[in-house]
């Protein structure tokens, strides 16, 4: 079954970097777009970034535009986020997720905390 | 603030009916299909709805969709106090750029 794995997440410093992955089974990982999304402590899902199925087209929030990038390996099936300049409102549960209709399957999340 | 509006909170009895509305503009739900994600407490999101009115295998037929315009109706029969979750609607944005959009989230309450 469609298994996504998110990893990567820690305390970091404002200002530094992190990278998280997410490790996709289950399915074939080149045919599929992928999501990066948020969500603060107590607060609402925030869609964060997008990757095309073949990598050629990504799109961003204005909130992380410039600062975080996606990309993803199609040997190793796993989807990335690098996240530079991070801020104290960065700090979010990150869940990867596949899109197919819509955003389809979600993984558990892994929690980035921005604090000094 | 989210380009897609929905009310903050629903409530209803078991085995009441309720609605939940997700209000947005010509750029998004209007020309985009719609799909709808319950997360409960303390887990991951679950998509409930898709391409407006579909369900996902296993989301029971109690959970229904629909699309008028530039607004979204969740709507959700027989509630179950395990329906108590966070409910949010997304699309696409095509406005400049494709952005993904989530509504605020309505919390549901089975009282």
């Amino acid at each position: 079954q469609v298994q996504l794995v998110e990893s990567g997440g820690g305390v970091v410093q404002p200002g530094r970097s992190l990278r998280l992955s997410c490790a996709a089974s289950g399915f074939s990982f080149s045919n599929y777009g992928m999501h990066w999304v948020r969500q603060a402590p107590g607060k609402g899902l925030e869609w964060v970034a997008f990757i095309s199925n073949d990598g050629s087209n990504k799109n961003y929030a204005d909130s992380v535009k410039g600062r975080f990038t996606i990309s993803r390996d199609k040997f190793n099936n796993t989807l990335h986020l690098q996240m530079n300049s991070l801020r104290a409102e960065d700090t979010a549960m990150y869940y990867c997720a596949r899109e197919k209709y819509g955003i389809e399957y979600w993984g558990q999340g892994t929690l980035v905390t921005v604090s000094s | 603030q989210s380009v897609l509006t929905q009310p903050p909170s629903v409530s209803a009895a078991p085995g009441q009916k309720v609605t939940i509305s997700c209000s947005g503009s010509s750029s998004n739900i209007g020309i985009n299909y719609v799909s709808w994600y319950q997360q409960l407490p303390g887990t991951a999101p679950k998509l409930l709805i898709y391409d407006n009115n579909k369900r996902p295998s296993g989301i029971p037929e109690r959970f229904s969709g629909s699309k008028s315009g530039t607004s979204a109706t969740l709507g959700i029969t027989g509630l179950q106090t395990g329906d108590e979750a966070d409910y949010y609607c997304g699309t696409w944005d095509t406005s400049l750029s494709a952005l993904w959009l989530f509504g605020g989230g309505t919390k549901l309450t089975v009282l």
